[in-house]
């Protein structure tokens, strides 16, 4: 089981850049790198996936390592909407094999 | 395309009452998953569903039964409720079990207090 290591919380300001890390020191060949991101009162909502290198969609990049045992979410220009908590899962085949965690509570201020 | 749907959206029980979660999603996903979630907490897997016709435990599955009525709907079941389950609980799917098409949707949640 890929444990995963986030900070608690993160604070940021608008328009600024965040980036924030997991570690995942056993991870291992076949596991996936996925974000959801949680709103107050709402279920979690996938963010980005990667297995390696660099990913990019219209909301975030994924950077990871080559050795893999840690990985960076990117927001760029945060605004107050994307305070949030992030969950970063490890996992792959065998899906009871993700943990969910207690993620890091972005908070964005003005 | 209304994605995932729970009911009820409240509720609350008296300890030792029953009651069943209904969820259902119309996005004709194979893998659906219950979740609950305490304050202040990441999400625990209560059961899971690879595909129509199978259940499986997760990390928390004492005091809950689940039925997978059909590819659907996915409903929990608590048979005697006790005050430790108070809680918010997630219903969620996805196309598969592996990457890359486990990305889960979830529903808005029910959020149950047992006094």
């Amino acid at each position: 089981l890929a444990k995963t290591t986030q900070p608690i919380s993160m604070d940021s300001y608008e328009g600024q850049e965040v980036n924030i890390t997991c570690s995942h020191n056993n991870i291992a060949t076949n596991d996936y790198i996925t974000w959801y991101q949680q709103f107050p009162s709402q279920g979690p909502r996938f963010i980005i996936q990667g297995y390696k290198t660099k990913v990019t969609n219209e909301v975030a990049s994924l950077f990871i390592p080559a050795d893999r045992k840690s990985s960076t979410l990117s927001l760029p220009r945060v605004s107050l909407s994307d305070t949030a908590v992030y969950y970063c899962l490890v996992g792959a085949t065998g899906f009871q094999k993700l943990v969910f965690g207690t993620g890091t509570r972005l908070l964005v201020s003005p | 395309n209304a994605g995932v749907t729970q009911t009820p959206k409240f509720q609350v029980l008296k300890t030792g009452q029953s009651m069943t979660l209904q969820c259902a999603q119309d996005m004709n996903h194979n893998s659906m998953y219950w979740y609950r979630q305490d304050p202040g907490m990441g999400l625990r897997l209560i059961y899971y569903s690879a595909s129509e016709g199978t259940t499986d435990k997760g990390e928390v599955p004492n005091g809950y039964n689940v039925s997978r009525l059909n590819k659907r709907e996915f409903s929990l079941r608590l048979e005697s409720a006790a005050p430790s389950q108070t809680s918010v609980y997630f219903c969620a799917s996805s196309e598969g079990l592996a990457p890359p098409n486990y990305e889960q949707y979830f529903g808005p949640g029910t959020r149950l207090t047992v006094t």
